[in-house]
């Protein structure tokens, strides 16, 4: 059975660093790209970036690029997402999303991150 | 890349059909056949209902359907039911950004 099990809850305060992961399993991780998508408290879907497990090419969103940093541990077939200084405008679900290389839609999504940003 | 433009909501009665647009440029939905709609009810994450347009994965209710016309996507939900009640999002692989979600559609059944 695929999954992607995202780590948990997290509250920080601003300017403090974070990172996320999204763990991949049931299939062959180093096939897929694995995307991040932001839901900031009762919006919508915001696609932020997306990185390919076995070479680890990264592309951003222009609104993200610069904001976060995505990275993947294929060892562990496991994926990050990571801000260095955490505003309380990133207070939202963090989801991440698979798509098989050469296909272009998210076939699996995880349970979603939440994390509050706030003083 | 600005998002997809879709309706912020729509209602039907249960048996009823409802269709909701997609509406981006020709640098997305009318560039590529990678247009994929995702469904999400409160509090849960978004799920896959159609890809590639038109296209249903394995489990997903034959109800939903999927179409395409120029820069305009569409979802129709036919014989509509409670269980359909959330939000709808679609997304499109784009030349720019790689993909692009749109503004999202709360259907309500009444």
């Amino acid at each position: 059975e695929v999954q992607l099990v995202q780590s948990g809850a997290e509250v920080k305060k601003p300017g403090e660093s974070l990172k996320i992961s999204c763990k991949h399993s049931g299939d062959t991780f180093t096939n897929y790209w694995i995307g991040w998508v932001r839901q900031m408290p009762g919006k919508g879907l915001e696609w932020m970036g997306i990185i390919y497990a076995r070479d680890s090419n990264t592309k951003y969103s222009p609104s993200f690029q610069g904001q976060v940093t995505i990275s993947v541990d294929s060892s562990i077939s496991t994926a990050y997402l990571q801000w260095s200084s955490l505003k309380a405008s990133d207070t939202a679900i963090y989801y991440c999303a698979r798509a098989r290389d050469g296909l272009f839609y998210f076939d699996y999504l995880g349970q979603g991150s939440p994390v509050t940003v706030s003083s | 890349q600005s998002a997809l433009t879709q309706p912020a909501s729509v209602s039907g009665s249960p048996g009823q059909s409802v269709a909701i647009s997609c509406t981006g440029t020709n640098s997305d939905i009318g560039g590529y056949e990678f247009v994929s709609w995702y469904q999400q009810h409160p509090g849960k994450a978004p799920k896959l209902v159609i890809y590639d347009v038109n296209n249903r994965p394995s489990g997903v209710s034959n109800r939903f359907s999927g179409s395409k016309s120029g820069n305009t996507a569409s979802l129709t939900i036919s014989g509509l039911q409670a269980e359909d009640e959330a939000d709808y999002y679609c997304n499109s692989y784009t030349s720019t950004t790689r993909y692009v979600f749109g503004t999202g559609t709360k259907v309500t059944v009444l």
